[in-house]
């Protein structure tokens, strides 16, 4: 049973462009959050998503940052313009279950963008 | 917000020695969980304690859980080099979990 994989591990940006970055959920996870960390950080929820919802997005940036998780196909954080300050390690988590009694999650590797 | 605060933010001990962490959270909770992050890695789940258990054990791991006083602790004993790492808690309801600073443990071999 493969993991959370997400793609890709790394990813340069120069100022203006834009990251995408993906997420494929362990198999049967419905539920996808992405999580921002800065260097020597812990995470910062940013959003949790359903298959073709979005559940809580308080954590994410108003502009230039978006998140779907379609019926098919894997989970896409996108961050148009990128700026300097969006250099991070973006980490992805799925469960089976959401809130509830039990919310264990399970992480992907991380995307480490850099944006020169 | 159900962040919980880890404490200490670094602990430094010998190989073979026990390492003790602990969280302090602020709002009710359904369990609460820790993970462990290796360096430049996602996070890996490591045990989860429920609102109505006390301590729970899971091989070298032990936690504990005291939510009168909305705090738990996170006790590695024996502690080798490859536990080093830094670990989060995460109290958990029915929102999102939300991880704090973490506490950065190194064990020395």
């Amino acid at each position: 049973n493969a993991g959370v994989m997400q793609n890709p591990r790394h990813l340069v940006r120069r100022r203006g462009q834009e990251a995408r970055l993906r997420c494929s959920p362990m198999k049967g996870h419905s539920h996808v959050y992405w999580y921002r960390q800065l260097p020597e950080e812990g995470l910062k929820f940013m959003v949790y998503l359903q298959k073709e919802n979005i559940i809580d997005e308080s954590g994410m940036p108003k502009e230039r940052f978006s998140a779907e998780f379609p019926k098919e196909g894997p989970s896409i954080l996108r961050i148009q313009q990128v700026v300097r300050g969006d250099s991070a390690a973006y980490f992805c988590a799925s469960s089976s279950i959401a809130g509830g009694q039990d919310n264990e999650q399970f992480f992907g590797p991380g995307t480490r963008l850099t944006v020169l | 917000s159900q962040q919980g605060e880890e404490d200490p933010q670094a602990l430094s001990i010998q190989e073979g020695e026990n390492a003790t962490m602990n969280c302090s959270y602020k709002t009710s909770i359904n369990n609460l969980q820790w993970y462990r992050q290796n360096s430049g890695r996602g996070l890996v789940h490591l045990i989860l304690i429920r609102s109505n258990e006390r301590e729970k054990h899971s091989g070298r791991l032990r936690v504990t859980l005291d939510t009168s006083k909305k705090s738990s602790s996170l006790l590695i004993t024996a502690s080798r080099a490859a536990d080093t790492a830094s670990y989060f808690c995460a109290p958990s309801g029915n929102t999102p979990l939300v991880f704090g600073k973490g506490t950065r443990l190194s064990v020395i071999a």
